[in-house]
C-alpha cells in the first residue's frame, strides 16, 4: 500500500521567507509526527497529532515554527521568517496509535536548505 | 528514554545472515526495543520491535535476551540492498530518537 508521502522533497529558500513542508500520512493512521534530522543533531522530535489536535508541542524550537493537521490527514508544517539554523531534513512519519507499542512509518522526507 | 550500545561498524558477506547487537542494560519494564535502519539520504524504515518475546516478520527477527539488556536483531539472508545506518531505540513513549547506530555494509 501508499506509504507515509512529503513534499516538496528538495526546498531551496532564501533567509527570511516563510515555507510550507507537506506530509500526506498512510491511510487511517491517526497519529501523526514531525521530526528533523540533521548531521549535528540527529533525529529531533518536533509535534506530534492525534487527529487534527496537537497534545505535545514541546519539540518545536522556536514560535518561527507551526504545524496543523486537517481532517485528520494531511499535515503542514509552517516555518516563518527561515534561518540558516533551520536547514535540515524535515521527516514526517504516522502510526495507528501513540504508545509505544505502534510503530512510526517515515515517509522520505524534506531537504531545506537556507540561504 | 534507557541508553543502547552498538558496535560503531560491522561487514557482512551477501547470502549469509546479519547478527546486529545492542545493549540496553538500563531499560526499563515498560520500554520496547525497536529496529529502524536509514539507507543513504532516505527516511528511517522501521524494521521490528518488541517488549519481552523474540519477534519476527518478512524483514527480520528480534532477540530480546531474558533479562532484557540486550538483543540482537538477525538478517537472516542480507542482500547488497541491506546496506544501511541500523539504528537500536529503547523506547518509553512516541519520541524517537536515533543514535549513532550500526554502519553495515554487505559485500559481494
Amino acid at each position: 500500500g501508499a506509504g507515509v508521502s512529503q513534499s516538496p522533497s528538495n526546498k531551496v529558500t532564501e533567509k527570511g521567507k516563510d515555507v510550507e513542508l507537506r506530509c500526506d500520512p498512510i491511510s487511517g493512521h491517526t497519529a501523526l509526527y514531525w521530526y528533523r534530522q540533521s548531521l549535528g543533531q540527529g533525529l529531533e522530535f518536533l509535534i506530534y497529532f492525534q487527529g487534527n489536535s496537537a497534545p505535545d508541542k514541546s519539540g518545536l524550537p522556536s514560535d518561527r515554527f507551526s504545524a496543523e493537521r486537517t481532517g485528520g490527514s494531511v499535515s503542514t508544517l509552517t516555518i516563518q521568517r527561515t534561518q540558516q539554523e533551520d536547514s535540515a531534513v524535515y521527516l514526517c512519519a504516522s502510526s495507528t496509535g501513540v504508545s509505544p507499542a505502534y510503530e512510526q512509518y517515515f515517509g522520505p522526507g524534506t531537504r531545506l536548505t537556507v540561504t | 528514554d534507557a541508553k543502547t550500545t552498538q558496535p560503531p561498524s560491522m561487514d557482512c558477506a551477501e547470502g549469509r545472515a546479519a547478527n546486529l547487537p545492542c545493549n540496553h542494560s538500563t531499560i526499563s519494564g515498560n520500554e520496547y526495543v525497536y529496529w529502524y535502519r536509514q539507507i543513504h539520504s532516505q527516511g528511517p524504515q522501521y524494521i521490528i520491535h518488541g517488549l519481552k518475546n523474540n519477534e519476527t516478520n518478512e524483514m527480520a527477527s528480534l532477540i530480546i535476551t531474558e533479562d532484557r539488556k540486550s538483543s540482537t536483531l538477525i538478517l537472516p539472508h542480507a542482500t547488497l540492498r541491506d546496506t544501511a545506518v541500523y539504528y537500536c531505540i529503547v523506547l518509553h513513549d512516541y519520541k524517537l530518537s536515533f543514535g549513532a547506530g550500526t554502519t553495515v555494509t554487505v559485500r559481494a
